[in-house]
């Protein structure tokens, strides 16, 4: 079965600072992983895709198959990225999601 | 994209009752996914929901406690019956279009 594991419920950084929250899974076939992202009172939305190999809001996250991780970072963190984020893996034709238990990041001036 | 509608967005229920959750999108789409969130957890599949077809649960979720009902390519229901305050969560309705997952707001669910 697949699993998405991210260690950190929560991380603080201060701004300008680089982050990187942690992604780890388990799938048996190739996977498709993607990182979601809830800011306060919104919904929950796409952040990037790893098959799309772009940087987003100055994110980046790379699919490391050895290590089975697809961490995602920024080289500076802005307040404005205080969020709740979620590693996310894909399986089946139906495209249902599989969630890790999300990081809280926390940017602090 | 995709526009999801979901209501209500809040309810506090009595245990033993049931609650309805209506999820419309702007735009046809083959599947709909309803999500729960318990506090301080993650995001957990209940069942895929499939326009003519019943809807495909997954483990430790059935139909008689999360009855689905999927009348057209626009609409959903999930409702959630016989309420303990274990059920109470965030249900969240979710459809795939071009590879993205679009999320509603959110149904937050309070059984006393």
């Amino acid at each position: 079965a697949q699993r998405v594991t991210q260690p950190e419920k929560l991380l603080s950084v201060f701004k300008g600072a680089p982050v990187e929250l942690k992604c780890n899974y388990s799938y048996s076939g190739s996977p498709e992983l993607f990182w979601y992202v809830q800011y306060s009172r919104q919904r929950l939305q796409l952040l990037l895709r790893h098959i799309s190999r772009e940087s987003i809001k100055g994110f980046t996250a790379d699919l490391n198959k050895g290590e089975t991780s697809f961490h995602l970072k920024k080289p500076f963190a802005q307040e404005e990225d205080s969020a709740m984020y979620y590693c996310a893996l894909t399986s089946g034709s139906a495209r249902q999601l599989t969630f890790g238990s999300g990081t809280q990041l926390t940017v602090l001036p | 994209s995709a526009v999801i509608s979901q209501k209500p967005s809040r309810d506090i229920c009595q245990r033993g009752t049931s609650l309805t959750i209506q999820c419309q999108v702007d735009s046809q789409v083959t599947m709909m996914f309803w999500y729960r969130q318990q506090p301080g957890q993650s995001l957990t599949l209940i069942a895929t929901a499939n326009q003519g077809s019943e809807a495909t649960y997954e483990s430790g979720f059935v139909i008689d406690k999360f009855p689905i009902s999927r009348p057209n390519l626009t609409f959903s229901t999930l409702t959630v019956s016989n309420m303990s305050p274990e059920d109470s969560s965030i249900y969240l309705c979710s459809v795939s279009k071009s590879a993205e997952a679009f999320f509603g707001q959110g149904t937050r669910l309070t059984v006393v």
